[in-house]
């Protein structure tokens, strides 16, 4: 199994474009989650999917953020237009079922930095 | 609401004495509990995790945690630390019915010296 895989795995990007963060899960996890960690904040959960459903968007810190999974096994996090506050490091994660006893398996993350 | 609290942002010790990492939680009903361990650069991996069977839960690399419900704390320990324990743990919580994600705390870094 080749575990939870994001890319890239660092992205540098100007003030003003568009940063597109990609997630492949783990084959047969149904939950996709989306965090943000930074020093200030620690690990913030974004968002999260079951089934390829968005079931809570609540920690979207703005209308910047978009994530999609058009299918079971990929997901996109979107920031448009990215901002240098928006550098931290990004983590997909995946779960079997989020409903059960099992913990998350991370992907390594996205280190990304708005100049 | 559930959330961890994970006492010290830094805890140092010497290569062979204990480890011992605090984390107590609040859930209003009963938690599953977890511990993750995040080296550098890297994502973070699951240590250990309480799901309401044994109190006193084993995991990786010698670590081990006890959940405590009077205490409502679930501390991590190593009998023995070594160089390649040196990393940021974290602990975690989520509710044990109905759709729940995991909450985090804010990490604890462990120092070891030589």
């Amino acid at each position: 199994d080749a575990g939870v895989i994001q890319s890239p795995r660092h992205e540098v990007t100007e003030m003003g474009q568009e940063v597109t963060l990609r997630c492949k899960p783990i084959s047969g996890h149904n939950s996709l989650f989306w965090y943000r960690q930074t020093m200030m904040r620690g690990l913030e959960l974004l968002i999260y999917f079951n089934n390829n459903v968005p079931i809570d968007d609540s920690g979207m810190p703005e209308d910047r953020f978009s994530a999609k999974m058009p299918n079971a096994s990929f997901s996109t996090l979107k920031i448009q237009p990215s901002e240098p506050r928006d550098s931290a490091v990004y983590f997909c994660a995946s779960s079997m079922d989020d409903r059960a006893n099992y913990g998350y398996t991370f992907g390594s993350g996205t280190r990304l930095t708005v100049v | 609401a559930q959330s961890v609290t994970q006492l010290g942002s830094h805890v140092s010790v010497s290569e062979g004495a204990l480890v011992l990492l605090r984390c107590n939680y609040s859930s209003s009903v009963p938690p599953y509990l977890f511990w993750y361990v995040q080296y550098p650069n890297q994502g973070l991996q699951l240590l250990l995790k309480y799901t309401s069977a044994a109190t006193l839960v084993k995991g990786i690399n010698g670590f081990e945690a006890e959940f405590k419900k009077s205490e409502t704390s679930f501390h991590l320990t190593k009998p023995s630390a070594h160089m390649s324990d040196a990393a940021e743990y974290f602990c975690a919580v989520r509710r044990t019915s109905g759709y729940s994600t995991l909450t985090f705390g804010k990490g604890t870094m462990l120092l070891v010296s030589p």
